[in-house]
C-alpha cells in the first residue's frame, strides 16, 4: 500500500513557467514532509521541508503548500529555469515515531528553454 | 564535513560473486539507511539502522546484508549476485528531533553480468 501518493509521474513546462506537484498522504501521524531534488547521477538532496503547523513555506522560487485537512502537500516552483530539470520526490515522516520516510515515487521535471 | 560518502562509485560483478559497499557519515547521526533506485522508480529501503549494533530489514532486503559496528559505518553486504540487484544503491543518514530530513550518498552504480 503506497502510503504517499505523487503526482503527476512527469512534467514538461516551458520557461519562465510554473510547476507544480503534489502529493497525498494517508497516515495522520505524518507530521514532517521534505522534498528532495535529484539531478542525473547523483543523490537527492533536501529542497525545502515543512510541518503541518503552517500552511505554506517558501525559499526562493520553490513553495511547499501544506492542507492539513485534504491530507495533501504540493511543491510549486516559481520562474522555473531549465537548470531546475531534475527528479522531485516528496517525503513524510513520523517523527518521534519510526522516523522512517515513505518517500513518493518521483516527478521527472523537464523545463524547455 | 564530508557528509554521507560512499564507495565505490561504480562496479561491474560476474553473477555470483560477492562485494561490500560501503557507507560512511561524519554528522554523528543515529539513523543510516540503504536504498536501491531502478531507473525511472523511486526509493526502495533495503535495510536500516536505528544506532550502532542495531539494524532491521526494509522493503527489498533478500540478498543483502548489514552490519552497524559504529554510528559512523555502515556497509552494505551482497552475497551470491544477481542481475536483479542491477541498480543505483543510495546510503543515507538522520538525525532524529525537529528536522529528520535525511541525507544521501552519491550512489554507486552497480552492474552484475
Amino acid at each position: 500500500q503506497q502510503q504517499v501518493k505523487q503526482s503527476p509521474q512527469s512534467l514538461i513546462v516551458q520557461k519562465g513557467g510554473i510547476s507544480i506537484i503534489n502529493c497525498a498522504y494517508e497516515n495522520t501521524a505524518f507530521d514532517y514532509f521534505p522534498w528532495y531534488q535529484q539531478f542525473p547521477g547523483k543523490g537527492p538532496a533536501l529542497l525545502i521541508a515543512i510541518r503541518p503547523d503552517v500552511s505554506e513555506k517558501k525559499e526562493g522560487r520553490f513553495t511547499i503548500s501544506f492542507n492539513k485537512s485534504a491530507k495533501q502537500f504540493s511543491l510549486h516552483i516559481m520562474d522555473s529555469q531549465p537548470g531546475d530539470s531534475a527528479t522531485y520526490f516528496c517525503a513524510a515522516i513520523t517523527s518521534g515515531g519510526s522516523y522512517i520516510p515513505t518517500f513518493g515515487r518521483g516527478t521527472s521535471l523537464i523545463v524547455h528553454p | 564535513n564530508a557528509g554521507v560518502t560512499q564507495t565505490p562509485k561504480f562496479r561491474i560483478l560476474k553473477i555470483g560473486q560477492s562485494m561490500t559497499l560501503q557507507c560512511t557519515q561524519d554528522m554523528n547521526h543515529n539513523y543510516m539507511y540503504w536504498y536501491r533506485q531502478d531507473p525511472g522508480m523511486g526509493l526502495k529501503l533495503i535495510y536500516y539502522s536505528v544506532g550502532a549494533g542495531i539494524t532491521d530489514k526494509g522493503e527489498v532486503p533478500n540478498g543483502y546484508n548489514v552490519s552497524r559496528s559504529t554510528t559512523e559505518d555502515f556497509p552494505l553486504r551482497l552475497e551470491l549476485a544477481a542481475p536483479s540487484q542491477t541498480s543505483v544503491y543510495f546510503c543515507a543518514s538522520s538525525d532524529t528531533g525537529w528536522a529528520p530530513e535525511q541525507f544521501f550518498g552519491p550512489g554507486t552504480r552497480l552492474t552484475v553480468l
